[in-house]
This record gives structure tokens, C-alpha cells and sequence, in this order.
């Protein structure tokens, strides 16, 4: 079956140090790859996306991801974080392309101590 | 250009009754997907529409429907409401494979 993890429910980092959330999915092709941030009571809000080529994309607000295939993961990075990133972060997968279906993990809710 | 707008931003409802919800897409997109958000996890997929028509649907119930009109707009119709569709409902519209996600009608049942 179709399915994307976030292992990490919660991550506490303190302001200004380096941060990775991960996510993996399942399936053999190279689906298409989103993480989103979701602040209390707000909307999804797109920080970057991978279709193809180069496996490294870069965000808004600082944020870049890795697109690796062999590990069937793309994490999330940020080498400095700062108070107002604290929110809930969403992995988000289309499997077919075309569908516009997408698959979300469950969410890593970062928190960030000042 | 205005991005996805939803209606109502809050709705109080109680168990047994009917709620539609509705949706804008951003302008020039022709597909609408609707999600399920429960408090804690993340959006289920309930369903797609693009021309009018159901193109997709997720592992929800047939209490759950939906209308696309002519103008892309569409609505989510939720009946016999039950505690456990206390959630944030979120429309997102299409253009290629990238969804723009509204920010959502939060749905409370009583």
C-alpha cells in the first residue's frame, strides 16, 4: 500500500541550531514530493516540492530538502532555526502522476526553545 | 490573483444534521480535492473533482459528497453527521501535480 512516515512526532530544537525531519514513503517509482508547514489553526503552506533532477531543492524561509532514492526518503533541513519556525510539518507524496492525489505522513510538530 | 478561499471559516453542528461546505480555486485551476483533517494527524483524502465529476475518492463513506459547478467552485455535502467528523476540511485546487491548499472551514460537532 501506498504510504509516507514521519517517525518523529515531536522535535525540540533549541533557536539557531541545525534541524532535519524525516520522511519516507513507499513504492518503487519516483513519486512526486512536497513538505508543507501547518501553523495552529492556519492552512497548509508549501515549503518546496521535487518532480525531478537535481535531488537537492531549496525552500522558502531557508528551508532545502533531499530527494534519495535508494532510501525512499526526503528530509526536510535547516541549518539554523529560528523561534518562528515552531509549527507542524507535513511530508505529502503523489504516487501517480496526474492524479493530484496526494498522501501525507502524520506530521512532526517542531518546537523550538529560545 | 486570489488563492483558494473556503466558506465558512467555523461551523457548529450537531449529530444527525447535514453541513455543505464550499470551496473557490485559485483562478485558472479546474481541479478540486477536498481533505480531512482530525485533530493530531495529517490530511485524509476524501475526494477529487475535475470537470464536474468525482475523479477520485478516498476511504470515506458515501456520507460524504460533493458538486463541482461550472465556474470550478465546489462544495463538500457531509449527512447524518457524527462526533468523529469533528475536523478541519480543506479544499485544494490544482494546476499540473502542485495542489494550493485553502485554509480550511473548521468543523465542530456537538
Amino acid at each position: 500500500a501506498q504510504s509516507v512516515t514521519q517517525p518523529d512526532i515531536h522535535i525540540t530544537v533549541s533557536e539557531g541550531a541545525s534541524l532535519e525531519l524525516r520522511c519516507n514513503y513507499s513504492y518503487g517509482a519516483t513519486p512526486y514530493l512536497f513538505w508543507y508547514v501547518q501553523s495552529p489553526g492556519q492552512g497548509l503552506q508549501l515549503l518546496l516540492k521535487y518532480f525531478s533532477g537535481d535531488t537537492l531543492v531549496q525552500g522558502i524561509k531557508g528551508f532545502e530538502a533531499e530527494f534519495k532514492r535508494s532510501q525512499s526518503s526526503f528530509n526536510l533541513r535547516k541549518p539554523s532555526v529560528h523561534w518562528s519556525d515552531a509549527a507542524e510539518y507535513f511530508c505529502a507524496v503523489v504516487f501517480s502522476s496526474g492524479t493530484y492525489k496526494y498522501i501525507f505522513g502524520t506530521g512532526t510538530r517542531l518546537k523550538v526553545l529560545a | 490573483d486570489a488563492g483558494v478561499t473556503q466558506s465558512p471559516t467555523h461551523l457548529i453542528k450537531t449529530r444527525g444534521q447535514q453541513v455543505t461546505l464550499r470551496c473557490s480555486p485559485k483562478s485558472g485551476h479546474d481541479t478540486v480535492s477536498w481533505y480531512q483533517q482530525a485533530l493530531g494527524q495529517g490530511p485524509q483524502f476524501i475526494f477529487q473533482y475535475y470537470e464536474e465529476e468525482e475523479r477520485q475518492r478516498g476511504n470515506f463513506p458515501d456520507r460524504f459528497s460533493g458538486h463541482q459547478f461550472p465556474n470550478y467552485s465546489s462544495e463538500l455535502n457531509v449527512n447524518a453527521l457524527l462526533l468523529g467528523d469533528s475536523a478541519l476540511y480543506l479544499c485544494a485546487s490544482s494546476l499540473m501535480n502542485e495542489q494550493f491548499f485553502g485554509p480550511g472551514t473548521r468543523l465542530t460537532v456537538l
